[in-house]
C-alpha cells in the first residue's frame, strides 16, 4: 500500500521483556517520527529522523528506549525491559521534508 | 521543547452550528502549521495546512496570526461526523519535528 505501515498492530508483553516495533514509511519520505499516546492523552514526541542528519532523540523517556532507521527507510523502535507505564499506542509518521506528515495506524502495546 | 496550547474542551454543539477553536504556539520562528483530526482510537489524519493568508476547504477555514502566535480553525454547519479531537500542529524552523497540541474535543449533537 501507499501509506505508512506499522507492525504489529497489537502487542501484549510481560513486564521486563524487550519489544521491537516496526514502521515502514511512505516511499521517498525523508522524515520519520515516532510518537506515543497513552489513553485519553495527547501525542508525546519520542524521536525524529530527517534524511542523513543525526536523529533528534530528545523525546525518548529513558535509556530503555532506542530507535534506528536503516537505509533511510524502515525504522524500528526498541523498548528494553518493558514497564507497565510503557503501555500506550506507538504512532509512526513520515513526511517529505517539512511537508505534512502521514501517520500509520499505530501499535497498541500492553505490558502486563 | 516549545509548546502548543489548546483548550481541551469538550465543545458540545448542535448540528448546523458554527464552532471555532484556537491554538497558541510559543516559538515565534515557527514556520509550518497544520490542523489534524483524530477519531477515537484512530491515528491522527491531516485536516488542512494553515497558510499565512488564511485558507478554506469547504466548511473549514483556518487562520494564522503570526503577530499574536495563534492559529484558528472554524467549522461551519457542523455535522455529526465532525465529532473528533482536533489537533493543532506546529513545526519550528529547520529540521525539527512536528509539535502537537493536546487537542480539542468536539462533539456535535443531533
Amino acid at each position: 500500500g501507499a501509506g505508512v505501515s506499522q507492525s504489529p498492530s497489537n502487542k501484549v508483553t510481560e513486564k521486563g521483556k524487550d519489544v521491537e516495533l516496526r514502521c515502514d514509511p511512505i516511499s521517498g519520505h525523508t522524515a520519520l517520527y515516532w510518537y506515543r499516546q497513552s489513553l485519553g492523552q495527547g501525542l508525546e514526541f519520542l524521536i525524529y529522523f530527517q534524511g542523513n542528519s543525526a536523529p533528534d532523540k530528545s523525546g525518548l523517556p529513558s535509556d530503555r528506549f532506542s530507535a534506528e532507521r536503516t537505509g533511510g527507510s524502515v525504522s524500528t523502535l526498541t523498548i528494553q525491559r518493558t514497564q507497565q507505564e510503557d503501555s500506550a499506542v506507538y504512532l509512526c509518521a513520515s513526511s517529505l521534508g517539512r511537508d505534512r506528515a502521514f501517520f500509520g495506524q499505530g501499535t497498541r502495546l500492553t505490558v502486563v | 521543547r516549545k509548546e502548543v496550547e489548546q483548550d481541551p474542551g469538550p465543545f458540545n454543539v448542535p448540528e448546523g452550528a458554527t464552532v471555532a477553536f484556537n491554538c497558541t504556539y510559543s516559538n515565534s520562528a515557527s514556520q509550518s502549521f497544520f490542523w489534524y483530526r483524530q477519531d477515537c482510537r484512530k491515528e491522527p489524519k491531516l485536516l488542512m495546512s494553515v497558510y499565512s493568508s488564511g485558507n478554506e476547504d469547504g466548511r473549514f477555514t483556518a487562520q494564522l496570526n503570526r503577530a499574536s502566535q495563534y492559529i484558528s480553525l472554524l467549522i461551519r454547519d457542523s455535522k455529526l461526523s465532525d465529532s473528533a479531537t482536533y489537533l493543532c500542529v506546529v513545526r519550528d524552523s529547520g529540521n525539527t519535528p512536528l509539535v502537537f497540541g493536546k487537542g480539542t474535543r468536539l462533539s456535535v449533537i443531533a
